[in-house]
């Protein structure tokens, strides 16, 4: 599975959109990306993932560039419950174990 | 979605002593893994346990240090033996249920393992 790269730590003001990087400058054209959180003292959580298109449900908007070497992770309204860190995964069959990166630790202050 | 428990939620226990974690999870799933999360670290995935075969661990990770059991489809125990304050981390299970397309991994809440 491609490595990625993200920002140690972000924040975010409070009802703002949180913007979250990913570099995955070395996926391959089967390797879809992932995005997990884990809140503090909690087992991380799904949140999106996608191949190529834009993906969007109640959580989340994952925009990924045309030739997929990045993606951000948008969370529309911010708030203090999604203090986080947040995890951008590259795997390439769903089933497959996953292998987690150092992540971005999403601070949302009010 | 599943849920998958584990006990216990955090424990301490002496070097050189073993303890041995539980998960269990509410559907029957094929695959089970175990990750460990040391103090401010990411989760490294220790191995992964499927029901009637050995668990298959990751580099760095030994059998005789974390043997696993997989007794049916919804339970499985990892082991950790002969601990030492270095063992001290946060162990998590995890499974995929068959019902979502293998994209969704749940996580159970982790045990807290403090070794003095």
């Amino acid at each position: 599975d491609a490595k990625t790269t993200q920002p140690p730590s972000m924040d975010c003001a409070e009802g703002r959109a949180a913007n979250l990087p990913c570099n995955h400058s070395t996926i391959s054209g089967n390797e879809y990306v992932y995005w997990y959180r884990q809140i503090h003292s909690q087992g991380p959580q799904y949140i999106i993932h996608g191949l190529k298109n834009n993906e969007t449900n109640e959580m989340a908007s994952l925009i990924i560039t045309e030739d997929r070497k990045s993606s951000t992770l948008i969370l529309p309204h911010a708030t203090l419950r999604d203090t986080a860190v947040y995890y951008c995964i590259v795997r390439a069959r769903a089933g497959n174990m996953l292998t987690f990166g150092g992540g971005t630790r999403l601070m949302v202050k009010p | 979605s599943a849920v998958i428990s584990q006990k216990p939620s955090r424990d301490i226990c002496q070097r050189g002593t073993s303890l041995t974690i539980q998960c269990q999870v509410d559907s029957q799933v094929t695959m089970m893994f175990w990750y460990r999360q040391q103090p401010g670290q990411s989760l490294t995935l220790i191995a992964t346990a499927n029901q009637g075969s050995e668990a298959t661990y990751e580099s760095g990770f030994v059998i005789d240090k974390f043997p696993i059991s997989r007794p049916n489809l919804t339970f499985s125990t990892l082991t950790v033996s002969n601990m030492s304050p270095e063992d001290s981390s946060i162990y998590l299970c995890s499974a995929y249920p068959p019902r979502n397309s293998y994209n969704e991994q749940f996580f159970g809440p982790g045990t807290r393992l403090t070794v003095l």
